[in-house]
């Protein structure tokens, strides 16, 4: 059974660019959560996707996009980057039979610069 | 929003110590769960918890749902240097979201 797969694992952008961040959910889940951890912060929930629509949304601008495809996997799309979104951005998958069984990656670690 | 405050911010004990952290809540919650996060890793389900009072046990590790519904704790026996890293209260919500607190990160001392 493989787990969540993050990539890539390490990214510097420029402020103003666009990056992209993507997710292989764990077999058999169907869910897929973002997370944003700033340093020394536990992570906040960004949004999730169930059934390639979102399904809950966090406290965060529209510039936080996202997508889930067919076979589950997912990306986050961030446009306009500034320098406080620096943070490591974690991805973790479920499904409703896994009652809060959240599979975490190990995540992307974002510097904008 | 609500708010977990987790208590202490930073830990420094001698292995074979025992450890105790915990977690308060600015509402009620219905569940509580507690994660450990390694370094350069994701965080990982230890303990969920799921109605007040109850308390339940993973090998050295013991947390407690509150009965006010609004605290948390997280106890662990005889220490070893593998136990070090970040631990989170967390609370799953409604909103299919997980609340985290800010962390306790625990260091042993071999």
């Amino acid at each position: 059974e493989t787990g969540v797969t993050q990539s890539p694992t390490h990214l510097i952008k420029t402020r103003g660019q666009q990056v992209t961040l993507r997710c292989s959910s764990q077999s058999g889940h169907n869910t897929v959560s973002w997370y944003q951890q700033a340093l020394g912060q536990g992570p906040q929930f960004i949004f999730q996707y169930y059934r390639e629509e979102e399904n809950g949304r966090g406290n965060f601008p529209p510039r936080f996009s996202g997508l889930q495809f067919p076979n589950y996997s997912s990306e986050l799309n961030v446009n306009a980057l500034e320098l406080d979104d620096s943070a490591l951005y974690l991805c973790a998958s479920s499904s409703p039979m896994s009652n809060y069984g959240y599979t975490f990656g190990s995540g992307t670690r974002l510097t904008v610069v | 929003g609500q708010q977990l405050n987790q208590s202490p911010q930073s830990m420094f004990i001698q292995e074979g110590e025992d450890v105790s952290m915990n977690c308060t809540s600015s509402s009620i919650f219905n569940t509580w769960l507690w994660y450990k996060q390694d370094p350069g890793e994701g965080p990982v389900l230890l303990i969920a918890l799921y109605k007040a009072g109850e308390l339940t046990s993973n090998g050295r590790l013991t947390a407690q749902f509150g009965t006010t519904r609004k605290d948390s704790f997280l106890n662990i026996s005889a220490s070893i240097p593998s136990d070090v890293g970040i631990y989170f209260c967390a609370e799953h919500n409604a909103g299919n979201m997980l609340t985290f607190g800010g962390g306790t990160r625990l260091m042993v001392k071999p």
